[in-house]
């Protein structure tokens, strides 16, 4: 079945990096897409295809993949990139999904 | 500026159909490659995808809920309207229309919660 496996919880130090994953069978074949999820606010695109930002999404993030494994990695992770991470991606058919989420915290 | 955003009732009682819709304005959905979707994010819990709706009338539904949903879309209103029947108190949640390109959900409106109680 398709399915987004994301671990619950990462934590890092301030000014570190730190990698968030996600895994599944769609990652063969289609890019992930990365939000940020602060509480009480809707999800931010921050990183989409191979390694691609939107307008406005610091460098610091960056996304990469290889076979069956998407991450995102943060280089300096800052005390505002405490947040939800949540990876998406579409199978064959076109649907889409996504990943539990990973609560990162920056300590 | 592209912007979003949701509108319905925020009670509904079990057995009902919930009936959603997304506003937009900073595009159109007469343009090639451009779509809205609708994601769903239950109190503490994951985002879930439901449904989505491309320019060219292709619609694409969660495959676990296919059978309650309903996408479509009015261009000439910049309004896509979404539709799920028979609400169960686990189907509360706030929900989230998104503006979606070869980049994914780009865009996304604030949500709004439907809590489905009796």
């Amino acid at each position: 079945s398709s399915e987004l496996t994301q671990d619950p919880a990462v934590s890092v130090a301030l000014g570190q990096t730190v990698r968030i994953t996600c895994q599944g069978d769609s990652l063969r074949s289609y890019y992930a897409s990365w939000y940020q999820q602060k509480p009480g606010q809707a999800p931010v695109l921050v990183i989409y295809g191979k390694n691609n930002r939107p307008s406005g999404i610091p460098d610091r993030f960056s996304g990469s993949s290889s076979g069956n494994t998407a991450s995102l990695t943060i280089t300096g992770a800052q005390a505002e990139d405490e947040a939800d991470y949540y990876c998406n991606s579409r199978d064959s058919s076109g649907n889409h999904l996504f990943g539990g989420g990973t609560k990162l915290t920056v300590l | 500026q592209i912007t979003l955003k949701e509108s319905g009732p925020t009670l509904v009682k079990p057995t009902q159909t919930l009936t959603l819709t997304c506003t937009f304005s900073g595009f159109s959905l007469s343009t090639s490659g451009v779509g809205v979707g609708w994601i769903r994010q239950p109190p503490g819990k994951a985002l879930e995808w439901l449904a989505l709706i491309y320019w060219n009338d292709d619609k694409r539904y969660s495959p676990s809920l296919k059978s309650r949903l309903t996408i479509t879309k009015d261009t000439s209103k910049n309004q896509v309207v979404l539709t799920m029947t028979n609400m169960d108190p686990v189907d509360t949640a706030t929900y989230y229309c998104a503006h979606v390109s070869r980049a994914g959900f780009e865009y996304w409106g604030q949500g709004t919660l439907v809590t489905v109680s009796s």
